[in-house]
């Protein structure tokens, strides 16, 4: 059982450059979300998916943009990586949402 | 919007207790959830109310206000390796997303 997988796990960008980042799930969980998370700083909510079918915006939604392919996946795309992108970022995923959430094992990336 | 407040930092001594104070500021508030992270890793669930009281899981329990719109985390026996950083976590039940905390570091010494 691996619970919530996030691909890559490193990436290096060029400004300007584009990038998917991957999500998968195998808990049969209706809710997905991807945080981004700032050295010494709390997770920051980007986009939010509550069931299949759906994405909303979260507090720091600006250059992102979500995809929920299905209710296994859920991709978070940079169209035009910036440096202030550079960050840790993590998926997860949740039965319902409202309940505790679990976490994929992040994915680090950086901007130049 | 959404705010919570919990301390920057903790130390206590292994075999102490500690509690982590969480206040939170939210409409449409749901629940309370906590989280352990270590350095370099990924946050991983610990606890979560609904209902107001405590809710024990072995060494850690969770406790929640909704009255005062407060909770704890309260670490029993420390251990070396509950040296991290805990997220206290508001989830929004009209909305269907969750805001953390800034996260409180605990260091937990021999």
């Amino acid at each position: 059982n691996a619970g919530v997988t996030q691909t890559p796990k490193f990436q290096v960008l060029k400004t300007g450059q584009s990038m998917t980042l991957q999500c998968a799930q195998d808990m049969n969980h209706n809710s997905m979300y991807w945080y981004r998370q700032d050295p010494g700083m709390g997770l920051r909510l980007i986009y939010y998916s509550a069931s299949e079918g759906t994405t909303d915006k979260g507090e720091v939604p600006n250059g992102y943009n979500v995809s929920r392919l299905n209710k296994r996946e859920f991709s978070l795309r940079l169209e035009s990586a910036a440096p202030s992108q550079t960050s840790v970022y993590f998926c997860a995923s949740s039965e319902q949402k409202n309940q505790p959430q679990h976490f994929g094992d992040g994915t680090r990336l950086s901007i130049l | 919007g959404q705010s919570l407040e919990q301390p920057s930092e903790v130390t206590a001594v292994e075999g102490a207790i500690v509690q982590i104070n969480c206040t939170y500021q939210t409409s449409g508030f749901y629940g309370l959830s906590w989280y352990q992270q270590h350095d370099g890793g990924a946050p991983t669930f610990l606890s979560y109310n609904a209902l107001d009281g405590l809710e024990e899981t072995g060494r850690f329990s969770s406790f929640l206000s909704r009255s005062d719109s407060y909770g704890y985390l309260l670490l029993q026996e420390l251990q070396m390796k509950d040296s991290a950083s805990y997220f206290c976590a508001a989830h929004n039940t009209n909305a269907g997303k969750s805001t953390f905390g800034d996260g409180t570091t605990l260091t937990v010494k021999p």
